[in-house]
């Protein structure tokens, strides 16, 4: 599977559209970008995922690069319940998630 | 939908004794179920997947005797943790993997297990 680079950690502010990116600039054609979030002493929540189009839920939206190269997801009205590490997965549908440090986000008032 | 549940949500057990994890998805069948750990400040590592009548494969360094999984039906998946003891005391979370949603990963609660 390809490997992500993803920050270590953002601020955002609460009602405020928050960015987050991910590279991943050896992904292959079969390969999907994942989202997955994981609020404190949770499992990991599904938000999105998408192959080549941009994609849009009632979560979230993830842009991918035209070269698929990179995206971004989109939170487009943070909240404080928003705060979470988010990790950008990218596998094959039949292979298994890996996850690495991901993004500590921090949605301050 | 795509809801998955953990059983107990956290267990305490006393060093030897063994300790049964239970993983359900509720509303949808899973074919392939993942045993994940997470240690603290650390992120999730996969233990196993877990096949439907089938034995479980191991990723490398887990204990396949220590860590006994079984998927007898298309719903449940149990994890044993046997001889528990300190070392072993982590974050314990399950995953199923629904078919008809892009094979999307939805995951359980998690499973706190601290052995004393």
């Amino acid at each position: 599977d390809a490997k992500t680079t993803q920050p270590t950690s953002m601020d955002c502010a609460e009602g405020r559209a928050a960015n987050l990116p991910c590279n991943h600039s050896t992904i292959s054609g079969n390969e999907y970008v994942y989202w997955y979030r994981q609020i404190h002493s949770q499992g990991p929540q599904y938000i999105i995922h998408g192959l080549k189009n941009n994609e849009t839920n009632e979560m979230a939206s993830l842009i991918i690069t035209e070269d698929r190269k990179s995206s971004t997801l989109i939170l487009p009205h943070a909240t404080l319940r928003d705060t979470a590490v988010y990790y950008c997965i990218v596998k094959t549908n039949d292979y298994k998630l890996s996850f690495g440090a991901g993004t500590t986000v921090t949605v301050r008032a | 939908g795509a809801v998955v549940s953990q059983h107990p949500s956290w267990v305490i057990c006393k060093s030897g004794t063994s300790v049964k994890i239970e993983c359900r998805s509720l509303d949808f069948q899973a074919t392939t179920m993942f045993w994940y750990r997470q240690f603290p400040k650390q992120s999730l590592m996969l233990m196993a997947t877990s096949n439907e009548g089938s034995k479980a494969t191991y990723e490398q360094g887990v204990e396949k005797d220590k860590f006994l999984i079984n998927h007898a039906s298309l719903t449940l998946s149990t994890l044993t943790v046997t001889s528990a003891h300190p070392e072993d005391s982590s974050f314990y979370i399950c995953s199923a993997r629904a078919p008809g949603r892009g094979e999307t990963q939805y995951f359980g609660p998690g499973t706190r297990l601290l052995v004393l």
